[in-house]
């Protein structure tokens, strides 16, 4: 089936500095993927709809700034977390769309990121 | 407004006994998905379950089935014979539009404990 692999699962990092998060879809090519953010007891809130090879499309309130998101090639895509401070200590999980709308999106195994 | 609702914020089920969690949605695009993931506390998605909006019959994948009632605009999950492992949270989603790149948008989610 097809797998999303995202790295790393978790980083604690000191407030100020950046965090890359990458996500890969392993035997299938995504033109579109997507980032989510989940906080504590909370539901996945979508943050960016990344497509291949263009500008990520961001959801209203999510700093486009803050949070860089390249989408180079058919199977990898990243999130960098600019300037990290401690709210934005998250759970993120990426996924990809790889078939019709009728089939399910395959998520990374999230990154669990602590800013200190 | 909320698309997808959850309105059971943790639901408790004897092991072995059958137990429905409600989902109602809200879209106005005729073209549109269910879907229902469960998250256990390691934070992994795992897809159970889809939903078609043209789909005549109620979808089933082993224990799990989905209680469609267009009319009403819900999609209650259905598991038989609970066991243990299926403590989880679980969460309804929907997608709008006939293509692949559109994101899934989350409910709440429910938190299913098994009681031994």
């Amino acid at each position: 089936g097809a797998v999303v692999s995202q790295h790393p699962s978790w980083v604690i990092c000191k407030s100020g500095t950046s965090v890359k998060i990458e996500c890969r879809s392993l035997d299938f090519q995504a033109t579109t993927m997507f980032w989510y953010r989940q906080f504590p007891k909370q539901s996945l809130m979508l943050m960016a709809t990344s497509n291949e090879g263009s500008k990520a499309t961001y959801e209203q309130g999510v700093e486009k700034d803050k949070f860089l998101i390249n989408h180079a090639s058919l199977t990898l895509s990243t999130l960098t977390v600019t300037s990290a401070h401690p709210e934005d200590s998250s759970f993120y999980i990426c996924s990809a769309s790889w078939g019709p709308h009728n089939s399910p999106l395959h998520f990374g195994n999230g990154t669990r990121l602590t800013v200190t | 407004a909320q698309k997808i609702t959850q309105t059971q914020p943790g639901m408790f089920v004897q092991e072995k006994e059958a137990v429905t969690l409600d989902c109602t949605y809200d879209t106005s695009d005729p073209s549109y998905g269910l879907f229902w993931y469960k998250q256990p506390s390691s934070g992994e998605m795992i897809f159970l379950i889809y939903q078609g909006s043209y789909d005549q019959q109620n979808a089933t994948e082993g224990r799990y089935s989905l209680n469609f009632q267009k009319a009403r605009k819900s999609a209650n999950l259905v598991i038989s014979a609970s066991q243990l492992g299926d403590s989880a949270m679980y969460f309804c989603a929907m997608r709008e539009g006939r293509t692949g790149n559109t994101p899934l948008v989350f409910g709440k989610g429910t938190r299913l404990s098994v009681i031994a």
